[in-house]
């Protein structure tokens, strides 16, 4: 199956520092990638679609400055929270659709997530 | 609204159990239905599902698609403690790549 790395697997900053969280796909290329939150015991939320060369599409209710997404290549999407606060901490996913035949399928492949803690 | 409701919520078995899992989906221009393993960490693809009525299969793990009734299942035989997971489902539309979860089953598997 496909790799998806992220990076780091976990960081505990202080209130109102930047986090940046590195989304790769290691062995394909992805032209649309996504990032999900997830809080303990529920499902993934979607936060936003990571498309390369262009502004990500943000879900509703994701505040745009605050997650601020770039994809710069074709296997590299980093989603960079500003400003965090306590109620930021949650564990980010990202994920990105395998390619098949130069097509983007429907079968997303994960990273390994980013546990984010704020102090 | 697309939406996707699996269920139960939450299962207790114990080794060697049979257990089945639920998901119904309302998704427009449904494309397919995943199945994911999540652990400790970030979701691992299972099954993906287009076509009613074909079973797919993975070792103690089976899954099947019924697009008239908008349900799918997920069969695990001969559970193990290894089997102890969130396992969530989530529809693919045609017209995004998007994918719309459901809320998971967390499935606890004793001794």
């Amino acid at each position: 199956g496909a790799v998806v790395s992220q990076h780091p697997s976990r960081v505990i900053c202080k209130s109102g520092t930047s986090v940046k969280i590195e989304c790769r796909s290691l062995d394909f290329q992805a032209t649309t990638m996504f990032w999900y939150r997830q809080f303990p015991k529920q499902s993934l939320m979607l936060m936003a679609t990571s498309n390369e060369g262009s502004k990500a599409t943000y879900e509703q209710g994701v505040e745009k400055d605050k997650f601020l997404i770039n994809h710069a290549s074709l296997t590299l999407s980093t989603l960079t929270v500003t400003s965090a606060h306590p109620e930021d901490s949650s564990f980010y996913i990202c994920s990105a659709n395998l390619p098949s035949g130069g097509v983007s399928t429907d079968t997303q492949y994960f990273g390994p997530g980013t546990r984010l803690t704020v102090l | 609204e697309d939406k996707v409701v699996q269920s139960p919520l939450s299962l207790v078995v114990h080794e060697g159990d049979t257990v089945t899992l639920n998901c119904s989906y309302e998704v427009t221009n449904f494309r397919s239905l995943l199945w994911y393993k999540q652990e400790k960490k970030a979701p691992t693809f299972l099954f993906m599902l287009t076509s009613s009525g074909i079973e797919k299969k993975s070792g103690r793990l089976s899954s099947i698609l019924d697009k008239k009734e908008l349900f799918s299942i997920l069969n695990i035989t001969a559970t193990q403690t290894g089997d102890s997971a969130i396992y969530l489902c989530a529809g693919s539309p045609y017209n995004t790549d998007k994918l719309i979860f459901g809320t998971g089953t967390r499935l606890q598997v004793f001794p």
